[in-house]
């Protein structure tokens, strides 16, 4: 059963740390996509990869927050330093582009961040 | 540019009661919709989409919706709800930017909590 995996499931850290957040896609996935959620905001998009390349990282604060995909089989998001106001619940997605938005994305548990 | 909006934050109904959940979305071009499910502590999952053709869609859970494009609406049903359909409900569109790439938008979100 393919699914897409995020580490660490939960993680509480304090203000000025650096935080990385790991996710796996599912495998033949080209597509990789970074979700924020919180009560306030809802769900807000934060970047998105395609084989490997950033195609869109414009939701993202650029200051302290970084995403790359160093191989097809993992995406990491960082943030440093880290800020109250970055406790949410991060989402990856993946997805298969064949045929533009006719590709549904499958998401992740999430990581539930806390920062004191 | 599109958007979803999703009239309503919360829905209550009984146990075994009929449920509609509103979407209503913009945009300036042919758009693929869907609907996802959110359970608590998890991440989204996917009910149903809407891609071409036929206007009523089936899903999982007995779900169906049914797409109005003079309405621009894309409404969530269900004829008889149980207490394991208590989750939040996102509705989301995305459309071919031509590019083989493609973004979710997603509304805010219903809570839908059923009452024994």
């Amino acid at each position: 059963d393919a699914r897409v995996t995020q580490t660490p499931r939960h993680k509480v850290t304090e203000m000025g740390q650096e935080v990385t957040m790991r996710c796996q896609p599912i495998l033949g996935h080209n597509t990789v996509f970074w979700y924020r959620q919180t009560m306030m905001q809802g769900l807000e998009l934060l970047a998105y990869f395609r084989n490997r390349a950033p195609l869109d990282d414009s939701g993202m604060p650029k200051d302290r927050f970084s995403a790359e995909m160093p191989d097809a089989t993992l995406a990491t998001l960082k943030i440093q330093p880290s800020e109250p106001r970055d406790s949410a619940v991060y989402f990856c997605a993946s997805g298969l582009a064949i045929a533009g938005g006719r590709n549904e994305q499958f998401f992740g548990p999430g990581t539930r961040l806390t920062v004191l | 540019a599109q958007s979803v909006t999703q009239l309503d934050s919360q829905v209550p109904v009984f146990e075994e009661a009929p449920v509609e959940l509103r979407c209503n979305y913009s945009s300036s071009v042919s758009v693929y919709l869907f609907w996802y499910v959110q359970y608590p502590n998890q991440g989204l999952q996917l009910l149903l989409k809407y891609l071409s053709g036929s206007t009523l869609v089936k899903g999982i859970n007995g779900f169906e919706a049914e797409f109005n494009k003079s309405q621009t609406s894309f409404h969530l049903r269900k004829p008889s709800v149980h207490i394991s359909d208590t989750a939040e409900y996102f509705c989301a569109v995305s459309s071919d930017s031509g590019a083989g790439s493609y973004q979710l938008t997603f509304g805010k979100g219903t809570k839908l909590s059923v009452i024994p």
